[in-house]
């Protein structure tokens, strides 16, 4: 099994600010199969990036995604309220198919 | 734009089967790839496997045992059937579009709790 460790497992920041979460996979992950999600209290998970680097259709620009092999980066270049949330990014092609990170919660600081 | 909907009780006995149907609106279910997904607290989000509209399915080892996915194209729907549940199943399930790679869109989800 593909193991995603997400780093911190909590980040304070204030609106404005720079977010940097990170991603590290157990075994190399291809590129294209690294994406991003963001979920709030008591809803479904977005789906945010794709290919490590892609944003989804609608996703605002602040947000970009990096990183290849064992390491991603999802940045958030300048904190909205709204971005406040916990973000999980997710693997596929190992067995099983689908992995997911633990999770790293973004809250106000 | 397609959307995703979860049905099925919300509370299931220990040893008994756990049956939940998610209805797609907005598109067709045919030429796409079905995926259900779960998140609890202590294992937190866990694919449980995908089905294609065609039938065939791909299953998370670690609960091959116990899941069966189902598809029926003719209502737009499909269906996970989860047997022999103990409160470690106990967690919200969530529909989704399986893109290959990734997943988009999810339902909104729904709790199910495993307890007498």
């Amino acid at each position: 099994e593909i193991m995603l460790t997400q780093s911190p497992g909590t980040l304070s920041l204030s609106p404005g600010e720079r977010a940097t979460l990170s991603c590290r996979a157990s075994q190399r992950v291809t590129s294209n199969s690294l994406a991003w999600y963001q979920q709030k209290p008591g809803q479904a998970p977005r789906f945010l990036i794709y290919g490590a680097s892609n944003r989804a259709t609608g996703i605002p620009d602040r947000f970009s995604g990096s990183g290849s092999g064992t390491d991603f980066t999802l940045t958030i270049s300048r904190l909205e309220p709204e971005d406040f949330a916990v973000y999980y990014c997710q693997q596929y092609g190992g067995s099983p198919l689908y992995t997911f990170g633990q999770g790293t919660k973004l809250e106000i600081k | 734009q397609v959307q995703l909907q979860e049905s099925g009780p919300g509370l299931v006995k220990p040893s008994e089967t756990l049956s939940l149907t998610c209805s797609v609106s907005g598109g067709s279910i045919t030429n796409a790839y079905w995926s259900w997904i779960r998140q609890s607290p202590g294992k937190g989000l866990e694919w449980i496997g995908y089905i294609y509209y065609s039938g065939s399915t791909t299953y998370n080892p670690s609960l091959k045992s116990r899941v069966t996915i189902s598809v029926e194209t003719f209502k737009n729907q499909f269906s996970l059937k989860l047997t022999s549940v103990t409160a470690a199943d106990t967690a919200v399930y969530y529909c989704v579009k399986d893109d290959g790679y990734w997943l988009d869109p999810w339902g909104q989800g729904t709790l199910v709790t495993v307890s007498s």
